[in-house]
């Protein structure tokens, strides 16, 4: 079945400085593919999302490009804030119409 | 604009309780599911519906019961609650054939 793997944590940053949280995913085709960030005791909001091959999601900096070859939808920001502090979710939507998380990875930014 | 609504957002329960965790969305979604997030699992699918009426299993069934009479509602009912059942349990609800979720500020359950 479909499956998403995401860069263990906790990730933590100084202000201003790049960043790069890794996601592969398993899946028969090409599901659409999402992070989702979870700000302190808060439910996850949709960050940004990307349906098909080589389509590039963008959002609040952020930015993310579906890479069939490599199955692969890393999630990158040029200059981290601290208000980006929260927990990321890669995910997969599956032929089930379900929506497959990965695992989380926890970014903490030091001013 | 409430979106989706969980209560209680804290619950304490002793192994064997019964409860009920509620959820409500008033965005008219016919696709609402229940989750669970614990640390290193990130989200596992315990049940979800495609409408009222209609519910199925997800990933981690066991334990747990849903129902769905109406499209707004979606309450999940622990039977008998067990210390593997403490976790953090979020609703979320979306379009049918939207691909966006919606999700609540979560229900933080702890069993002893």
């Amino acid at each position: 079945g479909n499956s998403v793997t995401q860069m263990e944590g906790p990730v933590t940053l100084s202000e201003e400085a790049f960043l790069t949280i890794n996601c592969t995913y398993t899946a028969t085709g090409y599901p659409s593919l999402f992070w989702y960030v979870q700000y302190p005791g808060e439910g996850l909001q949709l960050l940004l999302k990307a349906t098909k091959a080589d389509d590039k999601g963008s959002n609040k900096g952020f930015e993310a490009t579906y890479r069939k070859e490599t199955t692969s939808f890393h999630l990158e920001k040029g200059s981290v804030q601290v208000s980006d502090s929260a927990v990321y979710f890669c995910a997969a939507y599956s032929s089930a119409s379900k929506i497959i998380f990965g695992s989380g990875t926890r970014l903490s930014i030091r001013p | 604009n409430a979106g989706v609504t969980q209560t209680p957002k804290f619950q304490v329960l002793k192994t064997g309780q019964s409860m009920t965790l509620q959820c409500a969305q008033d965005m008219n979604h016919e696709y609402m599911s229940w989750y669970r997030q614990d640390p290193g699992m990130g989200l596992r699918l315990i049940h979800y519906s495609v409408g009222a009426g209609i519910t199925d299993q997800g990933e981690v069934p066991n334990g747990y019961n849903v129902s769905r009479s109406t499209t707004e509602d979606f309450p999940l009912r622990l039977l008998s609650a067990a210390p593997s059942q403490t976790s953090v349990y979020f609703c979320a609800s979306r379009l049918t054939g939207s691909t966006e979720a919606f999700f609540g500020q979560g229900t933080r359950l702890t069993v002893v």
